[in-house]
């Protein structure tokens, strides 16, 4: 039962380029979300996506991100005409549910390092 | 909002010695805690979590976390570290009702020598 899966692990993009990242859940995970680690900082909630849906993007950063979890296929996390800025670790994360509280558990995957030029 | 902080950015220690990374938390109600391991290369792996209860929690390769209340604290401990056990160890609160809304702590590097 392979875990999260992301790619590509190391991503090398010049300012003005787009980056797409791509996550794929845990086999049976309807629930992927997105974190952003930029340097000497902790991992911050970007996005919550469910199948088709965006739950909760109050994390995103209101131009040139977007994320999307179609009904078949990888989540995607695009950038867009990045900027040295948005160098950091990017870490999608998935669960089988939404259960609220004690039941609830996140699956990480081991990141996208995006370095913009 | 709430926050973490983590004040330890790297921590050496010999194998077979105990271990504690602190961890404290700014939250305006009862939080939601967590302490995650990233080895290289890999994700972020959950090692144990404080919803209410017991505030000593026990986790998964021997560690073992204890809230308290009165300090803001949330401190990893392990009684006797293996080689193995070097990782990064990130120490994370999330709001009440959510364990996957998480704010994390900046980590701590932790690294064993024989």
């Amino acid at each position: 039962n392979a875990g999260v899966m992301q790619n590509p692990r190391h991503l090398v993009r010049r300012r003005g380029q787009e980056a797409r990242l791509r996550c794929s859940p845990m086999k049976g995970h309807s629930h992927v979300y997105w974190y952003r680690q930029l340097p000497e900082e902790g991992l911050k909630f970007m996005v919550y996506l469910q199948k088709e849906n965006i739950i909760d993007e109050s994390g995103m950063p209101k131009e040139r991100f977007s994320a999307e979890f179609p009904k078949e296929g990888p989540s995607i996390l695009r950038i867009q005409q990045v900027v040295r800025g948005d160098s950091a670790a990017y870490f999608c994360a998935s669960s089988p549910t939404k259960k609220q509280g004690a039941d609830e558990k996140l699956f990480f995957g081991s990141g996208t390092q995006l370095s913009v030029l | 909002a709430q926050s973490v902080t983590q004040p330890d950015i790297h921590i050496t220690v010999s194998e077979g010695a105990s271990l504690e990374l602190r961890c404290n938390y700014s939250y305006g109600a009862t939080p939601y805690l967590f302490w995650y391991v990233q080895s290289p290369g890999q994700g972020l792996q959950l090692l144990l979590k404080y919803f209410s209860g017991d505030t000593l929690v026990q986790g998964i390769k021997g560690f073992e976390a204890e809230f308290k209340r009165s300090q803001s604290s949330f401190n990893l401990r392990k009684p006797s570290v293996h080689w193995s056990d070097a990782a990064e160890y990130f120490c994370a609160v999330g709001a009440t009702g959510t364990a996957s809304k998480l704010t994390f702590g900046t980590g701590t590097r932790l690294q064993v020598t024989l």
